[in-house]
């Protein structure tokens, strides 16, 4: 079955450092495709960036960039010079099987920035 | 280019009451997926459709829940007899046609169910 591992609840980082969020990912698919959300308090799921399992480099978005490690299966959210409103709520999740958007979410880590 | 629009944002019903949803998604966009988030949890997938037709809906609770979405206007997602359990966010998100490569999901900004 396919699954997304965020095993970190909570983190916390200074205002201005990188903070690194750890996502794993268990599938048997060839084809799959990773993805960063963030969830601000008021609610919305904002689309941070997305990693193709055939990608050979590295996604990156400005302030982000995905740590994928194929081999290990894992697919870490790095941020870096953290600002304040960067505190939410980030969520991993996963494309699979099927070629449509059905996609697997993780359970979540709340980031709290601190100035 | 509007985004994916949902309505109501909130919504408060009592327990017995029924509950819909409505999602009209991009334009051009002929995909339609609703999502459901309990409270301190991840988004769940609930259902697949394309116009008129439902392709996946493994993650439907087997009652109460239905999803349609027509030929002509938006997609509804319809809880009756809501219970407190239904209490949750409910996102839509929406895709073009052939979208099974990068980032071709978009969601909406959520409904949030409050059953009292």
């Amino acid at each position: 079955a396919q699954k997304i591992t965020q095993t970190q609840p909570g983190m916390f980082v200074q205002e201005k450092e990188a903070v690194t969020l750890d996502c794993t990912y268990d599938t048997s698919d060839q084809s799959y495709g990773l993805f960063w959300y963030k969830q601000p308090s008021s609610g919305e799921m904002i689309f941070l960036i997305y990693q193709g399992s055939y990608d050979e480099q590295n996604a990156t978005e400005g302030r982000y960039s995905l740590n994928f490690q194929k081999a290990r299966k894992s697919a870490n959210l790095v941020i870096s010079a953290s600002q304040l409103g960067d505190s939410a709520m980030y969520f991993c999740a996963m494309r699979g099987r099927g070629g449509y958007n059905k996609l697997i979410f993780g359970a979540g880590t709340r980031l709290a920035v601190h100035p | 280019n509007a985004g994916v629009m949902q309505n109501p944002r909130h919504l408060v019903r009592r327990r017995g009451q029924e509950a819909r949803l409505r999602c009209s998604p991009m334009k051009g966009h002929s995909h339609v997926y609703w999502y459901r988030q309990l409270p301190e949890e991840g988004l769940k997938f609930m259902v697949y459709l394309q116009k008129e037709n439902i392709i996946d809906e493994s993650g439907m609770p087997k009652e109460r829940f239905s999803a349609e979405f027509p030929k002509e206007g938006p997609s509804i997602l319809r809880i009756q007899q809501v219970v407190r359990g239904d209490s949750a966010a409910y996102f839509c998100a929406s895709s073009p046609p052939g979208s099974n490569s990068g980032n071709t999901i978009y969601f909406g900004e959520g409904s949030w169910l409050t059953v009292v």
